[in-house]
């Protein structure tokens, strides 16, 4: 089983849609959680860090499950420009390393 | 501005030619790493660093070496590259993850290819 599993996708959503992403965790000794963006061919790039208590950042919304071991992202009024892979990201105390979900696809079209 | 520096952003060698991908960040951060991706296999990580000569093997370490001599340089060295091998690497540099809350910051990445 792997360490994060995420639906790889792609979500095909039209512009103003709301669109939500689960990922699962293996390790019940994680204690950072993270969804990165990455676009196509780029680096990856930090879009929230996750909080037990929920966070919200605009049209993001991230949750945390720690007794089901998952992380979500809704994403809410889509835009054209969400278009990406949306990477779940774990790290924990007894590892030295992130630990990367091979991402989910979103495309929003008009 | 906080980056991290990678070169060549991209490289065609020949199989066996000793090649080095260098990577700098100027965040005075104490952990760096070298991450690899392929389609369909996520960023697979090949090797990190907690500090200046500390190294240590990720996932996918074989056919690649590393160094850390000083604190804001890692480089990537494929003594005898082979095709696969082939891949887009990012280096990345963050605070020490597990430790705390932190974010890593990714190079633009190396886009290999071996023939």
């Amino acid at each position: 089983r792997k360490e994060v599993e995420q639906d790889p996708g792609p979500f095909n959503v039209p512009e103003g849609a709301t669109v939500a992403f689960n990922c699962t965790y293996s390790n019940s000794a994680s204690q950072s959680f993270f969804w990165y963006r990455q676009d196509c061919r780029k680096e990856p790039k930090l879009l929230m860090s996750v909080y037990s208590s929920g966070n919200e950042d605009g049209r993001f919304t991230a949750q945390l499950n720690r007794a089901s071991q998952y992380i979500s992202l809704l994403i809410r009024d889509s835009k054209l420009s969400d278009s990406a892979t949306y990477l779940c990201v774990v790290s924990s105390y007894n590892t030295d390393k992130l630990i990367f979900g091979t991402g989910t696809r979103l495309q929003v079209f008009p | 501005e906080a980056q991290v520096t990678q070169n060549p952003r991209y490289l065609i060698t020949v199989t066996g030619k000793k090649l080095t991908v260098t990577c700098s960040q100027n965040m005075n951060h104490e952990y760096m790493s070298w991450y690899r991706q392929d389609p369909g296999l996520g960023l697979r990580q090949i090797y990190y660093s907690m500090n200046v000569e500390v190294t240590d093997k990720g996932d996918v370490p074989e056919g690649y070496k590393v160094s850390r001599k000083e604190k804001r340089n890692f480089p990537l060295i494929l003594e005898s590259p082979s095709p696969n091998q082939t891949s887009l690497y990012f280096c990345a540099s963050s605070l020490r993850p597990g430790s705390m809350i932190t974010e890593a910051f990714f190079g633009q990445g190396t886009r290999l290819t071996v023939v």
